[in-house]
């Protein structure tokens, strides 16, 4: 079956402007969580989603939202871009969210604001 | 805060030695995870332990479980330079959340 799918792969953005991340899990998983990742932080933990509703959130601005939509697909959007949003943000989907027996995760998208 | 302090945080070696990286917390977690990621890609699972004690074996990695479920191991023997990557250790606590490790950067040199 299809893996974890996220888009775009590399995306390159000016201070103050917006993006917005999607994700496609694996078909049937309805869990779908967001990472950033940095090499001074590692994975931090963004939010996850789970039929549509927000079931947890990390410790992040109100800059950072996502959704989830009816056939599971996820987007996050992060507003107001600052350098430091500069990272590799990850996308993992899973049948039960966390506390379940693993994730998969996307390739991810590569963002670097300039 | 939990934390999940991982052991060592780099590591370079030879082709066909062994080593162990360690995950460590003073608290319990009713499961933990092993990921591999390689550069530009996302983690990839490579094995969940769930018993206190439990050791679990992937070819040349071998993964264990502490008895107290407060901490884990993994054990590579013979490396090659295919297990080159990060390794990424995650454990499920009580409130069914995920608390990662900040990671082991391992590069085998052939």
């Amino acid at each position: 079956k299809a893996g974890v799918t996220q888009t775009p792969r590399y995306l390159i953005k000016t201070r103050g402007q917006q993006v917005t991340l999607s994700c496609s899990p694996i078909s049937g998983h309805r869990s779908v969580s967001w990472y950033q990742q940095t090499p001074g932080q590692g994975l931090q933990f963004l939010f996850e989603y789970f039929s549509e509703t927000q079931r947890n959130k990390g410790n992040f601005p109100g800059r950072f939202s996502g959704r989830q939509f009816s056939n599971s697909r996820s987007e996050m959007n992060v507003s107001t871009l600052e350098l430091g949003d500069s990272a590799l943000y990850l996308c993992a989907s899973s049948s039960l969210g966390q506390g379940n027996y693993g994730y998969t995760f996307g390739s991810g998208t590569r963002l670097t604001v300039v | 805060t939990q934390l999940l302090e991982q052991s060592p945080q780099f590591l370079s070696i030879q082709e066909g030695e062994n080593l162990t990286v360690y995950c460590n917390s003073s608290s319990v977690f009713s499961s933990l995870q092993w990921y591999r990621q390689e550069p530009g890609e996302g983690p990839v699972l490579l094995v969940t332990v769930v018993t206190g004690g439990e050791v679990k074996k992937l070819k040349r990695l071998t993964f264990q479980f502490g008895d107290a479920r407060k901490d884990s191991s993994l054990h590579i023997t013979a490396a090659q330079p295919g297990d080159t990557g990060l390794y990424l250790c995650a454990g499920v606590n009580s409130n069914y959340q995920l608390i990662w490790g900040a990671g082991t950067k391992l590069i085998i040199k052939p």
